[in-house]
């Protein structure tokens, strides 16, 4: 399976920027996807194919990023933006997700 | 405004059987993909199986599958999972998901708790 590695947590001040990255053990093309999922909460989607806005999300989150490295950018950072950060390939079979990134808002 | 509300969970014992149940409104349910995405306390998340818009395909993790069904009924616009052989590892909040075209989730259910425990 595919191997999605996220660094475990980041804290930010608000009105700073913040980049999350992920990294693939294989290529995945474009076919990178990112989540938030507060807690006690279901994720949202965020990005889809690396750097396509999902439908009402605010343009303050952007995506980058082809064939094994990708950034989610969060500029600037919001207090209600503490979270924790997911991305996931549907390149290879089976689709798999990375262990997350907590975000932290000092 | 897309809707999924899962229901069926809770606790059962290992090697016992639970169906799940996600009812979708908001959208022509017939038009897509839908799957189930599972987290299991604490943990990150997981796919565990895809259908198509028509129900003629189903896809399955490794883990689950001859265990899982993933069935869909488009006139109620209601997707199911039927877990079979459930062991303590399939502990988990199951999501319901829409499935747009390249196999993203971009809608989710509020989830439900599977917990299989003697």
């Amino acid at each position: 399976d595919t191997v999605l590695t996220q660094s475990p947590a980041l804290a930010v001040s608000p009105g700073e920027r913040v980049s999350i990255s992920c990294r693939a053990s294989e290529g995945v093309n474009s076919y990178m996807h990112w989540y938030q999922q507060k807690p006690g909460q279901q994720p949202k989607l965020l990005i889809y194919k690396a750097s396509n806005l999902a439908s009402g999300v605010p343009a303050r989150f952007s995506g980058s990023g082809s064939g094994t490295d990708f950034t989610l950018t969060i500029d600037p950072v919001e207090a209600d933006d503490t979270a924790t950060y997911f991305c996931q390939q549907s390149w290879n079979d089976p689709n798999t997700f990375g262990a997350g990134t907590k975000l932290e808002l000092k | 405004e897309v809707q999924l509300v899962e229901s069926g969970g809770g606790l059962v014992q290992p090697g016992r059987s639970m169906k799940l149940s996600c009812a979708a409104s908001g959208f022509t349910f017939s038009n897509y993909g839908m799957a189930w995405v599972r987290q299991a306390p604490t943990k990150g998340l997981e796919w565990v199986a895809t259908i198509s818009y028509d129900g003629s395909s189903t896809y399955y993790r490794d883990s689950v599958k001859g265990r899982f069904t993933i069935s869909r009924d488009n006139a109620k616009s209601t997707l199911y999972l039927q877990m079979n052989s459930l062991r303590s590892e399939d502990t988990a909040t199951y999501y319901c998901t829409r499935v747009p075209g390249s196999l993203y989730f971009d809608y989710w259910g509020q989830g439900v708790m599977v917990t299989v425990s003697s």
